[in-house]
């Protein structure tokens, strides 16, 4: 099994732009959880999906939305970016919605210029 | 509100020395805690969990309600166990669904 995969690897985007990331979680596990990790600082929750719906939200602007597909991978979109929305995108999944124990992806760079 | 401290951001010791990597939590309840490990290039990882009182790769921790303190301790360090350290308390309604973590502690061991 790969692991929960993520992509891209690292991207670059310009202020007010919007992105897109993307995350498959391990097969079978059915809760995606995401997280903005900037740099020096813990990762910090941003979402979780399980079973397809939203079922827990940081505290993070209406800019950031993701949603979660059939096949349980996830999306996590961000518009109208600021400089401050640079940071390391981790997805993590699990089988339960429990977070007990969630294993991560290799997370996606953003950086916003 | 809930919140992880990690008050040291680097700790470095010699092989062979002991670490106690600190954590505080603030929580009002029974808190579960986790301790994961992300070692250079690599994915953040779970290292051991409070609940299932394991010693993974010699590390323990013990939890301790009236200092509101989950310590990481390992009594003799390895170069290996160099990495970045993070504490996290998980959190939610109806189970647990999200993870509040430390800002983090690296161990340097050196040789």
């Amino acid at each position: 099994d790969a692991g929960v995969t993520q992509s891209p690897t690292h991207l670059i985007k310009t202020r007010g732009q919007q992105v897109t990331l993307r995350c498959s979680p391990i097969s079978g596990h059915k809760s995606v959880s995401w997280y903005q990790q900037v740099l020096g600082q813990g990762p910090q929750f941003i979402f979780q999906y399980y079973e397809k719906e939203e079922r827990g939200r940081g505290n993070f602007p209406d800019r950031f939305s993701a949603r979660q597909f059939p096949n349980y991978s996830s999306e996590l979109n961000v518009n109208a970016l600021l400089l401050g929305d640079s940071a390391l995108y981790l997805c993590a999944s699990s089988y339960q919605r429990a977070a007990d124990e969630q294993y991560f992806g290799p997370g996606t760079r953003l950086t916003v210029t | 509100a809930q919140r992880v401290t990690q008050p040291e951001k680097l700790l470095s010791v010699f092989k062979g020395a002991p670490v106690e990597l600190k954590c505080n939590y603030s929580y009002s309840g029974s808190p579960e805690l986790f301790w994961y490990v992300q070692y250079s290039r690599q994915r953040l990882q779970l290292l051991l969990r409070h609940i299932s009182r394991e010693s993974i790769k010699g590390f323990t921790a013990d939890l301790n309600k009236g200092e509101t303190s989950f310590h990481l301790k390992k009594p003799f360090a390895q170069e290996e166990d160099s990495a970045m350290y993070y504490c996290a308390l998980p959190l939610g309604s109806g189970g647990y669904n999200k993870l509040i973590f430390g800002a983090g502690t690296r161990l340097a061991v050196h040789p």
